[in-house]
């Protein structure tokens, strides 16, 4: 299976500040690039999702900015929450979802 | 209207014991995909099911095996257990081809081998 790879593992940001978590991918056969969110005990839930034709998708407070020529796409969590403490996987799809590692982000109060 | 369930939540196994896993998708939906989640692996596709037909199949061995029934309900089945195998396991399920729409993850069944 071709890789995601995901960055950083672990994230640490201020209540009210900006979460960011890169990944990185090999197929250039994925179409579809959904980030999921999970939290303990829980399964992942789709947050947002972007495809490749387009540069950025924003909802609410959380941003996907998407780089074709680099294969690279990112997350950004802006006003980041002390809710917002969880982990997130980005991931690509093509005939099947490939996902990162997984970043565990903690937001202090 | 409810989501997908998965059953049992959890289990306890010893090696080379065998084990199945149920996994009941929302309803409508008949893409089944089932997920292995381990701390160091992270989330690993193990395979994926619809209308009853194995569509796609991650990098696992041949003991990992599954099935889809007329009413999409899906099972998942470990043969010959090894302590590697413990891990979470999540059942997701979309409404079509499981790429391209979104895929809505169970709670997951947690498997200990001792």
């Amino acid at each position: 299976q071709q890789q995601v790879k995901q960055s950083p593992q672990s994230l640490i940001v201020q209540k009210g500040g900006i979460s960011i978590i890169n990944c990185a991918y090999e197929n250039t056969a994925f179409d579809y690039f959904p980030w999921y969110q999970q939290f303990p005990g829980k399964g992942p839930a789709l947050l947002i999702a972007i495809r490749p034709d387009v540069s950025e998708k924003k909802e609410g407070r959380f941003t996907i900015s998407f780089n074709k020529s680099a294969k690279q796409f990112s997350l950004h969590i802006m006003d980041s929450q002390p809710g917002d403490s969880a982990t997130y996987f980005c991931a690509g799809a093509g005939t099947a979802l490939i996902f990162g590692k997984g970043t565990t982000l903690s937001v202090s109060s | 209207k409810a989501g997908v369930t998965q059953t049992p939540r959890y289990l306890i196994k010893t090696r080379g014991q065998q084990v199945t896993l149920s996994c009941s998708p929302i309803s409508g939906h008949r893409s089944v995909s089932w997920y292995q989640q381990t701390p160091g692996q992270g989330l690993q596709f193990l395979f994926e099911y619809f209308s009853e037909t194995q569509r796609n199949k991650g990098n696992f061995p041949g003991r990992f095996s599954g099935r889809q029934f007329s009413n999409s309900r899906s099972e998942m089945n470990v043969s010959t257990l090894e302590l590697g195998d413990s891990a979470l396991y999540l059942c997701a399920s979309s409404l079509d081809r499981a790429s391209y729409n979104e895929q809505f993850f169970g709670p997951g069944t947690r498997l200990t081998v001792l």
